[in-house]
């Protein structure tokens, strides 16, 4: 099966660095997916890694060493637009379905 | 850009009867996933179809059933409803999955059961 596991919560300051942390157990492996979701609303996907290293999509940045089963997503200078539950996700089963960590919740205060 | 539609939005029902929450998935993606999603949790896998066919079976109940028509939308049937059932239901759809790790969900179904 699939277990991933992430903090539940973190809490940052407008313009400071946060990092979300995830590691992963699973049967096979194909990927990390982190997705952003906003109270009551759908979650949107924010990236994807697919081989080690790092990736980069303007403020956001994720992480993958699957050496390690670990990844993480790093949020820059953080907005209070940025306060929602983040969610690390892993393709399980025959690749059909995508499994998703427990969520961390973070709050940006001014 | 077309999204996910799903409907209805928002759903009221009595324990013990049935409901039924429609999706239709962005035009050529080739898989559909049905997501449950309680108050502060992580949205649970329900069932997934690639190309019509069921694909992956998640945490879904027996009462529950779900299938994909030929014009590709699809469906999610719940029978004789629980409080329990109370929930956020997405819909999401994919092309490429696993390679691309990106699901579109469209807005999601409120379901209340009473």
């Amino acid at each position: 099966g699939q277990s991933l596991e992430q903090p539940s919560e973190v809490t940052a300051v407008e313009g400071a660095i946060v990092q979300i942390n995830c590691t992963y157990q699973t049967s096979g492996f194909y990927g990390l997916s982190w997705y952003q979701q906003h109270d009551g609303g759908a979650p949107t996907f924010l990236s994807y890694n697919g081989l080690d290293g790092l990736e980069e999509t303007g403020r956001f940045s994720s992480f993958l060493s699957r050496s390690d089963s670990y990844g993480y997503l790093l949020l820059q200078e953080l907005q209070m637009k940025d306060s929602a539950s983040y969610f690390c996700a892993v393709p399980s089963g025959s690749a059909r379905q995508l499994t998703f960590g427990s969520g961390t919740q973070l709050t940006v205060l001014p | 850009a077309a999204g996910v539609i799903q409907s209805p939005r928002h759903l009221i029902k009595e324990k013990r009867e049935t409901a039924t929450l429609k999706c239709y998935p962005i035009p050529r993606h080739d898989t559909v996933y049905w997501y449950q999603q309680g108050p502060g949790q992580d949205p649970q896998f329900l069932i997934s179809f690639y190309e019509k066919m069921q694909s992956d079976k998640g945490s879904i109940p027996d009462r529950f059933s779900a299938q994909q028509f030929s014009d590709y939308h699809s469906e999610l049937n719940m029978s004789s409803l629980e409080l329990g059932d109370s929930a956020l239901y997405f819909c999401a759809s994919s092309l490429g999955l696993p390679n691309t790790g990106e699901l579109f969900f469209g807005e999601g179904s409120r379901l209340t059961v009473l």
